[in-house]
């Protein structure tokens, strides 16, 4: 089965700086997704990336799909207290989408 | 560690029909769960947020009458789909929040309509 990892679980960071979370799959990558989820709140997709070499941003949050290193990283550029929070990597299994197989988060510590 | 169970792993059903699928937190309390769901090769999409003991709340666009959560008990939410159509075939996953740990996913249930 598929597992994805992600790197690192835990990130601190004082505000303005950039950061970088990684998320590396066992198994080629039909397509990744990330998330971003606050405590006691539920998933907010970011991003959907489906073409090595695909690069797509939203506001400060940049992501970047590696299809030979089957590997995906999130840059977050400017940190802001808003971007707190846990960041998740799904991946398809499969071409279609029967089930994500999803890494198990990076929490996000922004500092002022 | 914590497990959220989702049963059952896929269900056929005729069109008119209801279906229920259950969400388990199996070793924690759950106060609050999530429901998702997933057409083929498209995004997860949060449908409604389930809390314990109140309403669900649902994301805009989502029918509440359609789609009926109940989280009677700190381990157990119910998604009920009322009146299936083929339209809501797709992949219904549940999420649970345990305050030790962000994040448990059921393993997801595959609803096909005919």
């Amino acid at each position: 089965s598929q597992e994805l990892e992600q790197s690192p679980q835990s990130l601190i960071v004082q505000e303005g700086k950039n950061l970088t979370i990684n998320c590396t799959s066992s198994k080629t990558l039909y397509g990744l997704y990330w998330y971003k989820q606050k405590y006691g709140e539920g998933l907010i997709f970011l991003m959907m990336l489906q073409k090595g070499g695909e690069e797509k941003s939203h506001e400060k949050i940049t992501a970047k799909l590696d299809e030979k290193k089957q590997q995906s990283s999130l840059h977050i550029t400017a940190s802001q207290p808003s971007h707190a929070g846990i960041y998740l990597c799904g991946a398809a299994s499969g071409g279609g989408a029967d089930g994500l197989t999803f890494g198990k988060g990076t929490h996000l510590i922004i500092q002022p | 560690g914590a497990v959220v169970s989702q049963h059952p792993s896929w269900v056929i059903c005729k069109s008119g029909t209801s279906v229920k699928i259950e969400c388990r937190s199996l070793d924690f309390q759950a106060t609050t769960m999530f429901w998702y769901r997933q057409f083929p090769k498209q995004s997860l999409m949060l449908m409604a947020t389930s809390n314990e003991g109140s309403k669900a709340t649902y994301e805009q666009g989502v029918e509440k009458d359609k789609f009926l959560i109940n989280h009677a008990s700190l381990t157990l939410s119910t998604l009920t789909v009322t009146s299936a159509h083929p339209e809501d075939s797709s992949f219904y996953i549940c999420s649970a929040t345990d305050p030790n740990s962000p994040l448990h996913f059921g393993n997801g249930t595959r609803l096909t309509v005919t």
